[in-house]
């Protein structure tokens, strides 16, 4: 089945750059998604990427996808102590059902 | 904003009893989901469901079951709570292919803590 890895913590500088990677094995994936989860809190959608891009910028968040390695990333720009949370990556192949990682602690040190 | 709704924060519940988790979305979607999220699980399906009455087991359904007669609402059971299933429990909702948008990206609740005791 598929399958969605990443690795579980991270530690970073306070305006460092942050980057987060996540492989995937479904080689149907369509859509690849970045969801946020800060304590207590449900998954908030970050951003999202198609399987024909290779790059996608929003602000301070990039995100890179190798589609022949299955793997992508987030960079998170100028970090901030408010980025501190629960990273998943998540793939889908177009139709509804999403499968997730485990997801990534940031942790960002003032 | 889309706006997914879980009735309760948290929850502390006995052995043997009997557990609803509500969940209300006001988007008119017709996909909504259970997930329950454990340390170093991830998130794992226990139930989905594409339309009214319909129902789907995801990976963990052992022990749950699920209701849901109205689009807006898809209820989670637990018909006698045990200390396993203490966990976060997530709900989401999404619109299906082909009718908003186009990345199907799930909205989530913020999440039910039940703790079984």
């Amino acid at each position: 089945g598929e399958d969605v890895e990443q690795s579980l913590f991270l530690s970073v500088r306070e305006g460092d750059s942050s980057v987060i990677n996540c492989t995937y094995t479904d080689s149907s994936s369509t859509y690849l998604y970045w969801y946020k989860q800060e304590p207590g809190a449900g998954l908030q959608l970050l951003t999202y990427i198609f399987s024909n891009m290779d790059m996608k910028q929003d602000q301070r968040l990039t995100v890179l996808l190798n589609k022949k390695d299955k793997h992508l990333s987030l960079r998170i720009a100028d970090t901030q102590t408010g980025d501190s949370a629960i990273y998943f990556c998540a793939e889908s192949p177009g139709y509804q059902k999403v499968t997730f990682g485990t997801g990534t602690k940031l942790q960002v040190i003032p | 904003d889309v706006k997914v709704t879980q009735s309760s924060r948290y929850l502390v519940k006995r052995t043997g009893e009997k557990v609803f988790l509500e969940c209300v979305q006001d988007m008119d979607h017709e996909n909504m989901f259970w997930y329950r999220q454990d340390p170093g699980l991830g998130l794992r399906l226990i139930y989905f469901s594409y339309d009214v009455k319909m129902k789907e087991k995801g990976d963990i359904p052992e022990g749950y079951s699920v209701s849901r007669e109205k689009k807006e609402r898809f209820s989670l059971i637990l018909e006698s709570a045990s200390t396993n299933q203490t966990s976060m429990y997530l709900c989401a909702s999404s619109f299906p292919p082909g009718v908003q948008g186009v990345h199907y990206g799930y909205t989530f609740g913020s999440g039910t803590r039940l703790t079984v005791v």
